[in-house]
Formats: structure tokens, C-alpha cells, sequence
């Protein structure tokens, strides 16, 4: 059962672009989205995060957008640049034992072309 | 400041054999936690430890077990490994799991079952 579905799988985009990867989730006890952004040969590194109680957050040319009503939330890259060709994780966590444990979605893997 | 470092990068084993794989916290991190990454199955949370104690688990084979020390470096072992244990096996850690901001995560060790 995969609890945190992503999609696409992979996106190509040209440079300038706007990169968009979805995001659903099934179980509402989830209350913290993070994203993850991933190079080859590389663990992977927050991104950007968000809580339920917030719709949009926006980092630099990185911008979530939440929808709880729809359990859906995504990833915006605005002006896409070849140096953020790399794979994307969407997580969803909740807090289990004392920590919160991440649950991933399977990953994006994204191009921009120059 | 030194990351989280996975010993070693990489590693080719035969089926049946046993491996450990090491991971040594950013200084001053308490929680470790173990993820398997394929191609097919994405990032899977494996267990995490907290001050020496396993907090959490997730649904693997009990083949699959874990330690830490006092000093928070922690270690993974696989027994009686197979074919489908082939994978990157990323560590994370984090200075306060219970306040969600993340995990920041090791290059990773890629094992190899022959």
C-alpha cells in the first residue's frame, strides 16, 4: 500500500520553465510535508516543508502548494535551471514513538534542458 | 561542520553472506534512522534509534537489524543476504526528531549482492 503517491516520474522542461510534481497522500494523520531534492552519487537534502494549516509557502524559485480538503499537495519550481536537474521526493510525516517518520513518495526525476 | 559520513561507499557481497554497514552522525544528533533506496520500491524507512534505543521499525525481515552507541554512531547489519537486498542504504540524522524539521542525510552506502 503505498501511502504517499508522486507523480510524475519523470519531467523534462526547458530552461525558464516551470517544473510541477504532484503529490497525494492518503492517511490524515500526516501533519508535516517535507520535500526532498536529490543528486546522483548523493543522499537526499531538504528542500522545503510545510504544515496543514498553510496553503503556500514559497522559498526562492521553490513554492508548495497544500490542498487539505483534497489530501494533494506540489512542488512549483519557477524558472527552471539545468542545476535543478536532480531527483524530487515528496514526504509526508507524522509523529510515531516521539519522531516524526517521513514517508516517502517514489521520486521525480527531473531535466531541464539549457 | 562534518555531515553525516556512511562507511563504506560501496560494497560487494554473495548471497548468503552478512554485512555492516556504519553511519556517524552530524556532531550533536541523537536520532539516526536507516532508509533502503531502489529503483522499484523508492525510500523505505527501515529503523531509527534514539540515544542507543530503537524507536521506531519499520516492515522489514528481521535479517535486517540495528545498533547505536553511545557516542550516536550507529551501524546496520543484513544477514543471509539476497538478490533484492541490492540497494543504496541511506542514513539520516537529526538533532530532535519530535521537532519534524528534517533529517539530513548520508551519501549513502550502495550494496551490491552477487
Amino acid at each position: 500500500q503505498q501511502q504517499v503517491k508522486q507523480s510524475p516520474q519523470s519531467l523534462i522542461v526547458q530552461k525558464g520553465g516551470i517544473s510541477i510534481i504532484n503529490c497525494a497522500y492518503e492517511n490524515t494523520a500526516f501533519d508535516y510535508f517535507p520535500w526532498y531534492q536529490q543528486f546522483p552519487g548523493k543522499g537526499p537534502a531538504l528542500l522545503i516543508a510545510i504544515r496543514p494549516d498553510v496553503s503556500e509557502k514559497k522559498e526562492g524559485r521553490f513554492t508548495i502548494s497544500f490542498n487539505k480538503s483534497a489530501k494533494q499537495f506540489s512542488l512549483h519550481i519557477m524558472d527552471s535551471q539545468p542545476g535543478d536537474s536532480a531527483t524530487y521526493f515528496c514526504a509526508a510525516s507524522k509523529k510515531k514513538g516521539g519522531s516524526y517518520i517521513p514517508t516517502f513518495g517514489r521520486g521525480t526525476s527531473l531535466i531541464v534542458h539549457p | 561542520k562534518a555531515g553525516v559520513t556512511q562507511t563504506p561507499r560501496y560494497l560487494i557481497k554473495t548471497r548468503g553472506q552478512q554485512v555492516t554497514l556504519s553511519c556517524s552522525p552530524i556532531s550533536g544528533h541523537r536520532s539516526v534512522s536507516w532508509y533502503q533506496q531502489t529503483p522499484g520500491q523508492g525510500l523505505q524507512f527501515l529503523f531509527e534509534y534514539f540515544s542507543e534505543t530503537q524507536r521506531n521499525k519499520g516492515n522489514f525481515p528481521g535479517r535486517f537489524s540495528g545498533r547505536q552507541f553511545s557516542n550516536s554512531r550507529s551501524e546496520m547489519n543484513v544477514s543471509t543476504l539476497e538478490l533484492g537486498d541490492s540497494a543504496l542504504y541511506l542514513c539520516a540524522s537529526s538533532t530532535d526528531p519530535g521537532t519534524a524539521y528534517g533529517y539530513t542525510f548520508g551519501s549513502g552506502t550502495r550494496l551490491t549482492v552477487v
